[in-house]
């Protein structure tokens, strides 16, 4: 059963306009979640992260929103750019370990 | 570049020999994690260690599959008697182990077996 769960496989934007990624997860121990975005051929590169002390952590034109009592944390983009077009993961810890990632969200941002 | 190292970044088997996949972590991160990812699909975890511990092995499978984080040198993933199924892109990652810490990637190693 997946403990991190990312509903939508692919979402398409247009350049300009906010992008919004969702995802759920089901463990209520977790306390630190996090945004990865992926390029074809490279490693997941870090973005974005929120505490659970937390509902809302901004850097730039990227902001995570968390609502522990839904279990749903979303990162939104804006604005969008097409260099944003990538995979974006999900990730959740427990106490800074046991890392668990979504499958992730193929985001195209169209010109 | 202080950014965790993996090596090679293609590596090709034939069926039944042994692969070794190397990592080295970023600049004072002691907390290493391997994951897999396989065509179409999401980052699996694999493993979890520390210098010359394991803490979680629970995503590893039983058979074949060991993992190493010696006091001196890199990672190693060491799959033994490979087979078709093992092809797929496995990541390294390093963290610092704290709370709120988050994961800092390699580039991976795509294992093609043939």
């Amino acid at each position: 059963d997946q403990q991190v769960k990312q509903n939508s496989p692919s979402l398409s934007v247009q350049e300009g306009r906010i992008s919004i990624l969702n995802c759920d997860y089901t463990n209520s121990m977790f306390d630190y979640f996090l945004w990865y975005k992926k390029y074809p051929a490279e490693g997941p590169t870090f973005l974005i992260s929120i505490s659970s002390i937390k509902d809302k952590n901004e850097d730039g034109r990227f902001t995570v929103f968390l609502n522990k009592s839904a279990k749903h944390l979303s990162l939104h983009i804006v604005p969008s750019q097409p260099g944003d077009s990538a995979v974006y993961f999900c990730a959740a810890s427990e106490n800074g370990q046991n890392f668990v990632f979504g499958p992730g969200t193929r985001l195209s941002v169209l010109p | 570049n202080a950014g965790v190292m993996q090596n090679p970044r293609h590596l090709v088997r034939r069926r039944g020999q042994e692969a070794r996949l190397r990592c080295s972590p970023m600049k004072g991160h002691s907390h290493v994690y391997w994951y897999r990812q396989l065509p179409e699909e999401g980052l699996k975890f694999m493993v979890y260690l520390q210098k010359e511990n394991i803490i979680d092995e629970s995503g590893m499978p039983k058979e074949r599959f060991s993992a190493e984080f010696p006091k001196e040198g890199p990672s190693i993933l060491r799959i033994q008697q490979v087979v078709r199924g093992d092809s797929a892109a496995y990541f390294c990652a390093s963290s610092l182990g704290q709370r709120n810490s988050p994961l800092h990637f390699g580039n991976g190693t795509r294992l093609t077996v043939t």
